[in-house]
């Protein structure tokens, strides 16, 4: 079974500044199955890029996506007050079962 | 744009059974997949299962033997039934839609929160 990893658990940063998040897979597969959720407190998730590198609907470009193999990334290019939440990678090509990291929470510093 | 929405008790006893609605507006039921997909409170998201519009039914293993899902497209329903709950499966239950084929989750409910407790 695939595992993701998230790192860091937990990046503190200000307002302004870029935000590199990771996604390591336990396993190699498509870039082509790799998605990122943004979730804020209280919230439920939202779909932010999917694809690895495609921004959804709505999604601000200062979101962008990049990876293949196992290693995948998310980097928000400056940060806005509204960015602050926790964000989830997957992986949605394993039916049965699709897979969420344990989620980065990007907290302001 | 489509909107989805949970209802169902907020609170379930041990060894009782965990049943949830989510209602549909706003797009046809037709050509996508309907998840449930749950998060214990301050943990991660867990994948529960997944129905198609024509009923078809994919189910997370490790809740397999407990888990029923169920579709009425004449009133843009779907439902999940959870036997044999524990403290365990307290958490905000999401459902969420899912393209046909392989597509990230795409539109969330809000969320409903079920404490399983006595």
């Amino acid at each position: 079974e695939i595992v993701l990893t998230q790192s860091p658990d937990t990046l503190s940063l200000s307002p302004g500044e870029r935000a590199t998040l990771f996604c390591t897979s336990s396993q190699i597969f498509s870039n082509k199955y790799l998605a990122w959720y943004q979730q804020r407190p209280g919230q439920a998730p939202r779909l932010l890029m999917y694809s690895a590198s495609i921004r959804a609907s709505g999604i601000p470009d200062r979101f962008s996506g990049s990876g293949s193999g196992t290693d995948f990334t998310l980097t928000v290019s400056r940060l806005e007050p509204e960015d602050f939440a926790v964000y989830y990678c997957q992986q949605y090509s394993t039916s049965p079962r699709y897979i969420f990291g344990q989620g980065t929470r990007l907290e302001i510093k | 744009q489509v909107l989805l929405q949970e209802s169902g008790p907020g609170l379930v006893k041990p060894s009782g059974t965990l049943s949830l609605t989510c209602s549909v507006s706003g797009d046809s039921m037709t050509g996508h997949y309907w998840n449930w997909i749950r998060q214990p409170p301050g943990k991660g998201l867990e994948w529960i299962g997944s129905i198609y519009y024509s009923g078809s039914t994919v189910y997370n293993p490790s809740l397999n033997s407990r888990l029923t899902i169920s579709i009425d497209t004449s009133k843009a329903q779907f439902s999940l039934n959870l036997t044999s709950v524990t403290a365990a499966d307290t958490a905000v239950y999401y459902c969420a839609r899912r393209a046909y084929g392989d597509y990230p989750f795409d539109s969330w409910g809000q969320g409903t929160l079920v404490t399983v407790s006595s």
